[in-house]
């Protein structure tokens, strides 16, 4: 079945230093993967979205990188600031359909230390 | 920027009342969905909506939900007889052109 999940549920880093979240996906058949950041009490932001034909992206200061070999995704976040505290979720959306379901991992609790 | 609006809040119903979750879509936008998050655990997909007609749901939107875009504008999510397990984040959200979902801030109902 379709499943994601993340691998750590809690991440800790030092203000300033570089963050990587991972998330692994079981359905090899998911051709479009995002990232969302989700603070207390609010619904989920869009970082940054990446699809199957590519093996990395970057935005503004985040970078994605799938590894379809090992069904695989990764969010990096450079220099991590305080206000980068949250919970992040990676999703998958698996064809047919279109973008009719999104599928959302557990999350993973990323505290910035200032 | 456009954003996705939700109503009430916050909701707190007796077990068993009816409870109508409204969200006003961004404009441009033509799929609609529905999610809610239990607290602490994940985004949880219920329902999918285009063309005035729902194209995906999951197994939890059972026929105990309902949704509807009744004036154009609105986009609603009927609980018709709300159980305590219904308590929850309902969030809604709305697809922009790239694929990506923005959602709103959602409505928590309680349900006593």
């Amino acid at each position: 079945g379709e499943s994601v999940g993340l691998h750590l549920p809690t991440l800790s880093v030092q203000e300033g230093d570089n963050s990587i979240i991972n998330c692994a996906y079981s359905n090899s058949a998911s051709d479009y993967f995002i990232w969302y950041k989700q603070e207390s009490g609010k619904g989920p932001q869009f970082i940054i979205d990446i699809r199957s034909n590519m093996d990395k992206r970057q935005g503004q200061r985040v970078t994605v990188l799938l590894n379809k070999t090992v069904k695989h995704l990764s969010l990096q976040i450079a220099a991590t600031q305080p206000g980068d505290s949250a919970v992040y979720f990676c999703a998958e959306n698996t064809p047919p359909g279109g973008y009719q379901k999104v599928t959302f991992g557990t999350g993973t609790k990323l505290q910035v230390i200032p | 920027e456009p954003e996705v609006t939700q109503t009430p809040s916050h909701q707190v119903t007796q077990m068993g009342q009816e409870v109508i979750l409204r969200c006003v879509p961004i404009s441009n936008h033509l799929y609609f969905y529905w999610y809610r998050q239990i607290l602490g655990q994940k985004v949880e997909f219920l329902v999918s909506f285009y063309n005035n007609e729902i194209s995906e749901k999951s197994e939890i939107f059972d026929d105990q939900f309902s949704v509807e875009r009744p004036d154009g504008s609105n986009f609603t999510l009927k609980i018709r007889s709300t159980k305590l397990e219904d308590s929850a984040m309902y969030f809604c959200a709305t697809r922009g052109q790239g694929g990506e979902l923005f959602f709103g801030e959602g409505s928590r109902l309680t349900v006593l």
